[in-house]
């Protein structure tokens, strides 16, 4: 699998933007870039996905750099409830989702 | 509103004991994942299987962890004895096929080995 790099934390002041970044430069043409989110005591939560194009829903947006080796997570406007540990993983097509260790974001008040 | 669902949610065992976690994948989903989460190694594959095979369990300790998938709407993941270093949260996860395709998790079943 593809490995990712994250920081390991970040800060966020509520009501503003969170840019989550996330390199994956040994990332296959075929490899989806994938995000989940951990909240404490809680299994992981999808949050989107994307292949070359960038990917907005109702949660955030996802750009991806047009060589792919690397990618943004944007929480638009961040929220208390937003402060969990973020997850960017390369999916390949044996389909596993693998974890790394993720980046633990505190939304501040 | 469709869910994953995970029995039981706690369990506390004695060392030796077997103990067997459950899981309740999505309506239609044909791929279901087991992890293991502890503060030390993060969140550890442990099997997925498709359309009830496993495609592989290669992060299973095979002496002891088991995991089978009886029929389409249930996942079971068996420890025969247990230590207390198996002590962790266990998520099952379950998606449809595909690479692009989300896998939504359940809430954990917490275990403590004493």
């Amino acid at each position: 699998d593809a490995k990712t790099t994250q920081p390991t934390s970040m800060d966020c002041a509520e009501g503003r933007a969170a840019n989550l970044p996330c390199n994956h430069s040994t990332i296959s043409g075929n490899e989806y870039v994938y995000w989940y989110r951990q909240i404490h005591s809680q299994g992981p939560q999808y949050i989107i996905h994307g292949l070359k194009n960038n990917e907005t829903n109702e949660m955030a947006s996802l750009i991806i750099t047009e060589d792919r080796k690397s990618s943004t997570l944007i929480l638009p406007h961040a929220t208390l409830r937003d402060t969990a540990v973020y997850y960017c993983i390369v999916r390949n097509n044996d389909y596993k989702l693998s974890f790394g260790a993720g980046t633990t974001v505190t939304v501040r008040a | 509103d469709a869910r994953v669902t995970q029995t039981p949610r706690h369990k506390v065992t004695e060392m030796g004991q077997e103990v067997t976690m459950r899981c309740q994948p999505i309506l239609g989903h044909n791929t279901v994942f087991w992890y293991r989460q502890t503060m030390m190694q993060g969140l550890e594959l442990l099997a997925y299987f498709r359309n009830r095979a496993p495609l592989d369990d290669s992060g299973m300790p095979k002496d002891r962890f088991s995991a089978e998938m009886p029929d389409a709407t249930l996942a079971t993941l068996k420890i025969q004895p247990s230590e207390p270093r198996d002590s962790a949260v266990y998520f099952c996860a379950s998606g449809p096929t595909g690479m692009n395709t989300e896998a939504f998790f359940g809430q954990g079943t917490r275990l403590t080995v004493v």
